[in-house]
């Protein structure tokens, strides 16, 4: 069984500046693909970026990059230029394909606030 | 905009008094899911169907069920509500095979068991 654990639960940054998000997994499989998801207060949750386990670059969507440390077995997100609209909780998720669909192991989650 | 759908967004039920929740899709996708989400806890899986298949997790309650009437719908059960299933309840989708594989989520339906 997968394990997936962010170690900071709550963190806060100001407006402009950049922070990291930290995530560490364990497993045996060689394939499986990691995600950050983003879930503002009330709000549903989306995904902010997604890393192939097989791909060595790491991946980016505008300010938000990770950094993809296989052997490590460590995925942190990186939030460039931190915006108001940044504040929410974000989990870090393992998946494996398999044949019955493509389960989802989270982390418990880092509540992220973004200070004007 | 395909997307993810659930109703209510706020539903409350009393305690013992059945209730069910809906989700639809847009997405055309074949699997949809459902979690359960506790104040400031990640998204735990109750269950899920794949196109018509329907996989239940070892540990989610026999009070819990889900029907899949159609790809578009789907909807969830709890037949006798606990104080203890107060939670919002995901609904999530994705498709297997291609290059889309992410899950997609719907809002959520916040439960209420008075």
């Amino acid at each position: 069984a997968q394990t997936v654990t962010q170690s900071q639960p709550e963190m806060s940054v100001q407006e402009a500046e950049t922070v990291t998000l930290s995530c560490t997994y364990d497993t045996s499989e060689n394939n499986y693909y990691l995600f950050w998801y983003k879930q503002p207060p009330s709000r549903q949750m989306i995904l902010v970026i997604r890393q192939e386990a097989y791909k060595q670059q790491n991946a980016t969507e505008n300010r938000f990059s990770v950094n993809f440390q296989k052997a490590a077995k460590s995925f942190s997100l990186k939030i460039s230029d931190s915006q108001l609209g940044d504040t929410a909780m974000y989990f870090c998720a393992f998946m494996k394909r398999n044949n019955a669909g493509n389960m989802l192991t989270f982390g418990g989650g880092t509540r992220l606030m973004v200070k004007p | 905009d395909a997307m993810v759908i659930q109703n209510p967004r706020y539903q409350v039920t009393q305690f013992g008094k059945p209730v069910t929740l809906s989700c639809s899709q847009t997405l055309n996708h074949n699997v949809m899911y459902w979690y359960q989400q506790k104040s400031s806890q990640a998204p735990k899986l109750l269950f899920h169907y794949y196109d018509k298949d329907f996989n239940n997790e070892a540990d989610t309650p026999d009070n819990f069920q889900s029907r899949r009437p159609n790809t578009s719908f789907c909807f969830l059960d709890i037949r006798s509500p606990g104080l203890g299933d107060a939670a919002m309840y995901l609904c999530a989708t994705s498709r297997d095979g291609g290059l889309s594989y992410e899950q997609y989520f719907g809002p959520g339906t916040r439960l209420t068991v008075t």
